[in-house]
């Protein structure tokens, strides 16, 4: 079984500090791992994601992401948050061997900027 | 491209109540998927479907049915509501090789009384 958790409920960093949002995972076989952003009243939007490859992947709106194997994370970075980074972020997986084709969501962080 | 759409936006059902609420995508995807959000609890899968004429159970499929009318649409039905089934559903699409990321629609917010 697949499993992805983010230890963090909530992450409240200063406008202009680094931002960083947790995740780690369990998953048969290589992961494929996603990071997606939700705005209130909206759906999910797509950020970044690592499939194979570099370890350090980048995505949408200054977002990066490290893959590391051996600890079974995948943390979400942003060297300078800014107010409008605020939002609820979620932390996938896709299996490649069993559950073939299924998400795990991880329960979300809010992250919170203050200016 | 209107990439994934969903009607309704909002519903309130009563109890024994029936709905389908729909979803269709335009970026010819094989996989669609539905999902129900609730605080604290992430998104959480009801059923799947990898490709036209397949589905599949997910985490939390009673109470739920769900029909691959074509590659496009991917409907939803609750039979007969209950208050647990107050929640936001989310349906989404992907393709099932290269990029496979998800792509989300809007969001139908069900209340059930």
């Amino acid at each position: 079984a697949q499993s992805v958790a983010q230890p963090e409920d909530q992450v409240n960093v200063a406008e202009g500090n680094p931002l960083t949002v947790k995740c780690t995972y369990s998953v048969s076989g290589n992961p494929y791992l996603f990071w997606y952003v939700q705005y209130p009243n909206r759906g999910l939007q797509f950020l970044l994601k690592y499939i194979t490859g570099d370890n350090l992947v980048k995505g949408s709106y200054g977002f990066e992401a490290e893959f590391n194997k051996s600890q079974t994370s995948f943390h979400l970075k942003k060297p300078s948050a800014l107010v409008s980074d605020s939002a609820l972020y979620f932390c996938a997986v896709r299996g490649t061997t069993d559950s073939w084709g299924k998400f795990q969501f991880g329960a979300g962080t809010q992250v919170v900027v203050t200016p | 491209n209107a990439g994934v759409t969903q009607t309704p936006k909002f519903q309130v059902l009563k109890t024994g109540q029936s709905m389908t609420l729909q979803c269709a995508q335009d970026m010819n995807h094989n996989s669609m998927y539905w999902y129900r959000q609730d605080p604290g609890m992430g998104l959480r899968l009801i059923y799947y479907s990898a490709s036209e004429g397949t589905t599949d159970k997910g985490e939390v499929p009673n109470g739920y049915n769900v029909s691959r009318l074509n590659k496009r649409e991917f409907s939803l039905r609750l039979e007969s509501a209950a208050p647990s089934q107050t929640s936001v559903y989310f349906c989404a699409s992907s393709e099932n090789r290269g990029s496979y990321e998800q792509y989300f629609g809007p969001g139908t917010r069900l209340t059930v009384t």
